[in-house]
């Protein structure tokens, strides 16, 4: 079973905008991780978040964590075709599992 | 460096009949994990190797499904029987360490007919 949730399921937005994901979690975790992946392809690994971080960037991707409300957001900036694809947190927890959220479908238009 | 392998990437079959599916892991990761992902929904795990012992199995149905790690390295996951509910996206996956970055095959997608 899936023990995280993502808002929104869906996300449409023009190139150059930026665009932000949720995604919540239920108990205590190790860490958090984010992942994207492409229609028909294997998740990749985007940024992983520990649980004393609060924010943590890399290149056009910003991710915070608030663990007083369980939940993380995913910040793409300047947004490019490219980057459309299912975004996907994974919380990582203290007995070494981990789960994956349903996803965000983005869709950045030319 | 070669990424996660998985073969088949594509296979169906008629109800009942048995499947398997195999992963080659990145060398030295420890961790091994296979996902079921179906439409529009993320990986649900089934079942995670540290080397060669399953230590965590508990979404794995094993009225019909089974995975096997042997020395540690390769993997394999069948079914048998397959239902029709069983068509989805077998991935797999693997890591240095639990809740590390995983590293994803492409997947093998079964339509069970």
């Amino acid at each position: 079973s899936q023990q995280g949730e993502e808002d929104p399921q869906a996300l449409s937005i023009q190139e150059g905008e930026n665009a932000t994901m949720n995604c919540s979690y239920k108990t205590s975790i190790n860490n958090l991780q984010w992942y994207r992946q492409n229609s028909g392809r294997g998740l990749v690994h985007l940024i992983l978040i520990r649980s004393n971080e609060r924010e943590k960037h890399s290149g056009r991707l910003r991710v915070t964590l608030d663990t007083s409300k369980k939940s993380s957001s995913l910040l793409i900036t300047a947004s490019r075709a490219a980057d459309t694809a299912s975004y996907f947190c994974a919380s990582g927890y203290n007995n070494n599992d981990m789960r994956f959220g349903a996803g965000t479908r983005l869709t950045v238009k030319p | 460096e070669a990424g996660v392998v998985q073969s088949p990437r594509y296979k169906i079959i008629e109800k009942k009949q048995p499947v398997a599916f195999w992963c080659n892991p990145i060398s030295g990761h420890n961790t091994l994990y296979w996902y079921l992902q179906n439409l529009g929904q993320g990986p649900e795990l089934l079942i995670r190797y540290e080397n060669e012992e399953a230590v965590d199995d508990s979404q794995l149905p094993k009225d019909r499904f089974s995975a096997e790690r042997l020395k540690g390295v390769d993997s394999t996951l069948k079914i048998q029987p397959a239902e029709l509910g069983d068509s989805a996206v077998y991935l797999c996956a693997s890591s240095f360490i639990s809740t590390g970055e995983q590293f994803f095959g492409p997947g093998t997608r079964l339509t069970v007919l």
